[in-house]
């Protein structure tokens, strides 16, 4: 069974613009939850969607918004990029809601560099 | 004070050595605790999920989980240099939240 998959691996922004983070989810799981990784401040929670709805959210502004498709997959966005926005963003997915009583397995993560 | 505090280190021990990795938690809400390993340029990995205090094993690796002192910790017995990641501890209620990650290198 193919694992979590995320697109693009990397990516570079200048400033001030916009990105979306693509993820497909384990098949079969209906859970996609995203999360920032930094050096400084370690693994946080970022949102968790289950079935098109944002279940659970973490304490980042509202610059940060996800969305879930019918299909599972989820896709993150990014608007009006600062600098400290630069991290390793991964994503992912459990059986059902969760991370309550469930296993979440990971993506690779997408490495977003903001100039 | 973060919920999840997680020493850095970094850790280095030699091949065939026990490994105790720790960490300290705040909210009493955490129901689950669970264990990752993080290779270089990788996601994360779940190694060990529990939710209870006591003992659980699998394979060369230990959880131990303490709710009354609210302490979590991760034993590797016979630590080989496949061993060497970044190892991140982590508690749930409705949320995960991780420490920032134990460095272990184990040398051959």
């Amino acid at each position: 069974k193919a694992g979590v998959t995320q697109t693009p691996r990397y990516l570079i922004k200048t400033r001030g613009q916009q990105v979306t983070l693509s993820c497909s989810p384990i098949s079969g799981h209906r859970s996609v939850s995203w999360y920032q990784q930094t050096p400084g401040q370690g693994l946080q929670f970022l949102f968790e969607y289950f079935s098109e709805t944002q279940r659970n959210k973490g304490n980042f502004p509202g610059r940060f918004s996800g969305r879930q498709f019918s299909n599972s997959r989820s896709e993150m966005n990014v608007s009006t990029l600062e600098l400290g926005d630069s991290a390793l963003y991964l994503c992912a997915s459990s059986l059902a809601q969760g991370p309550v009583g469930d296993e979440q397995y990971f993506g690779p993560g997408t490495r977003l560099t903001v100039t | 004070q973060k919920e999840v505090e997680q020493d850095p280190g970094p850790l280095s021990v030699p091949e065939g050595a026990i490994v105790s990795l720790n960490c300290t938690y705040s909210n009493s809400a955490f129901q689950y605790f669970m264990w990752y390993r993080q290779y270089s340029r990788k996601g994360p990995e779940l190694l060990m999920y529990t939710y209870s205090s006591g003992n659980k094993e699998d394979g060369r690796f230990t959880a131990q989980v303490d709710k009354s002192s609210k302490y979590i910790s991760l034993f590797i017995r016979d630590s080989q240099p496949s061993d060497s990641a970044t190892y991140l501890c982590g508690g749930s209620n409705y949320k995960l939240t991780f420490g920032k990650g134990t460095l272990l290198t184990v040398n051959p």
